[in-house]
């Protein structure tokens, strides 16, 4: 059970900006958000995390809700390397990913 | 040269067979972990270890085995290799932060077939 929820898909043009959202309705007071992507053919790696605030790193920008059921990852300017799967994650402990299914971001040329 | 590098990256194996997969780190980490991603669906933790000497079961470790042999080196045994295990496996290290906010860093996958 990923404790979060993401639609399953999302397009967007290339230069564009990407807003994935995930819920996390049931998140606990200390647990963090992290957000990891996963491209064609490649582990997963990680693109940013936060607790309360909003985050902001050289990949993306996180913003969290003030009541902290959900995120929405920013993707400022997608390019086609930005295709891959994301996943959001609730880490309840201080290494257990539990991954979902993700969200699927197609890039349109 | 990759941080995690993972041997083999694909294997074809027969149902019953023992099968060793193999995992290296050069980030100095102490934690390891090996995963399974089956098609269409996230990852799921088989074991994980947090120094030389600690074992841990995940949330699928049945049919499955480890050893961490050093601190840079964690292997994946199938003892006797089952047709649902075909997968792909995923290595990943991590260091200890003090807090729930820690990166894993994962290798490139081995693509695992039991006929």
């Amino acid at each position: 059970d990923a404790k979060t929820t993401q639609p399953n898909s999302m397009e967007s043009n290339e230069e564009e900006p990407v807003h994935l959202p995930c819920n996390h309705s049931t998140i606990s007071g200390t647990d963090y958000i992290h957000w990891y992507r996963q491209l064609p053919s490649q582990g997963p790696e990680y693109v940013i995390h936060g607790l309360t605030s909003n985050v902001n790193n050289r990949m993306a920008s996180l913003a969290i809700a003030e009541d902290r059921k959900s995120s929405t990852l920013i993707l400022h300017r997608a390019t086609l390397r930005d295709a891959a799967v994301y996943y959001c994650i609730r880490l309840a402990g201080s290494y257990q990913l539990t991954f979902g299914k993700g969200t699927k971001l197609s890039v349109i040329p | 040269d990759a941080d995690v590098t993972q041997t083999p990256r694909n294997r074809i194996t027969k149902t019953g067979k023992r099968i060793m997969l193999e995992c290296s780190q050069t980030k100095g980490h102490d934690r390891m972990y090996w995963y399974r991603q089956d098609p269409g669906l996230g990852l799921r933790l088989i074991y994980y270890s947090f120094d030389v000497k600690d074992i841990n079961k995940g949330e699928i470790s049945d049919g499955y085995s480890v050893s961490r042999q050093a601190q840079a080196k964690f292997s994946l045994s199938l003892e006797s290799a089952i047709p649902n295990q075909t997968a792909l496996y995923f290595c990943a290290t991590s260091d200890y932060g003090g807090g729930r906010n820690n990166e894993q860093f994962f290798g490139p996958g081995t693509r695992l077939t039991v006929l």
